[in-house]
């Protein structure tokens, strides 16, 4: 079935670092791919998405690829803020949007 | 503008109470949804309403019943509470089911105890 495996987290950082969230998906077919990113108390909101292999997403300095080889949607920014600590969801969609969602990566960042 | 807005906030019900929890959205969006949230489990779909006057179950709908009331209200009705039916719960609502993006309520925290 369709699917999607996030790494563990919590995701520990300080100001600044490097940030990558992994994931990666099974799927019937060519989903399209999204993260989501949940802050303290909220709901959940579209970070960015790809619909097709080789695309790469990007939003607030927030970036992942599609990619079909390793089936994987990485996600990556360059430096993270303290006001990026939020709970991170890889996601596809099945068709008719009904997203299958990993288990979701805890990012805290420290000053 | 309010988006998803969903009442309550928080609930505690015993062991075989019933209740319903509100959903409503202003963005004029044709298809509705309800997911709960487990730790450990990610965000799984109960049911979903792809335009007004359809509904339809999602991977776990056992122990819910829906109702797309107008465009803009789904509601979720739990008919005898469970404590397996302790959950966050979500409404979300997109313009259509080929759109992509999916705007999320802030949830409703309930415990069955």
């Amino acid at each position: 079935g369709n699917s999607v495996t996030q790494m563990e987290g919590p995701v520990t950082l300080s100001e600044e670092a490097f940030l990558t969230i992994n994931c990666t998906y099974t799927a019937t077919g060519y989903p399209s791919l999204f993260w989501y990113v949940q802050y303290p108390g909220e709901g959940l909101q579209l970070l960015l998405k790809a619909t097709k292999a080789d695309d790469k997403g990007s939003n607030k300095g927030f970036e992942a690829t599609y990619r079909k080889e390793t089936t994987s949607f990485h996600l990556e920014k360059g430096s993270v803020q303290v006001s990026d600590s939020a709970v991170y969801f890889c996601a596809l969609n099945t068709g008719f949007q009904k997203l299958v969602f990993g288990t979701g990566t805890r990012l805290l960042v420290s000053p | 503008n309010a988006g998803v807005t969903q009442t309550p906030k928080f609930q505690v019900l015993k062991t075989g109470q019933s209740m319903t929890l509100q959903c409503a959205q202003d963005m004029n969006h044709n298809s509705m949804y309800w997911y709960r949230q487990d730790p450990g489990m990610g965000l799984r779909l109960i049911y979903y309403s792809a335009s007004e006057g359809t509904t339809d179950k999602g991977e776990v709908p056992n122990g819910y019943n829906v109702s797309r009331l107008n465009k803009r209200e789904f509601s979720l009705r739990l008919e005898s509470a469970a404590p397996s039916q302790t959950s966050v719960y979500f409404c979300a609502s997109s313009f259509s089911q080929e759109t992509y993006e999916q705007y999320f309520g802030p949830g409703t925290r309930l415990t069955v105890t």
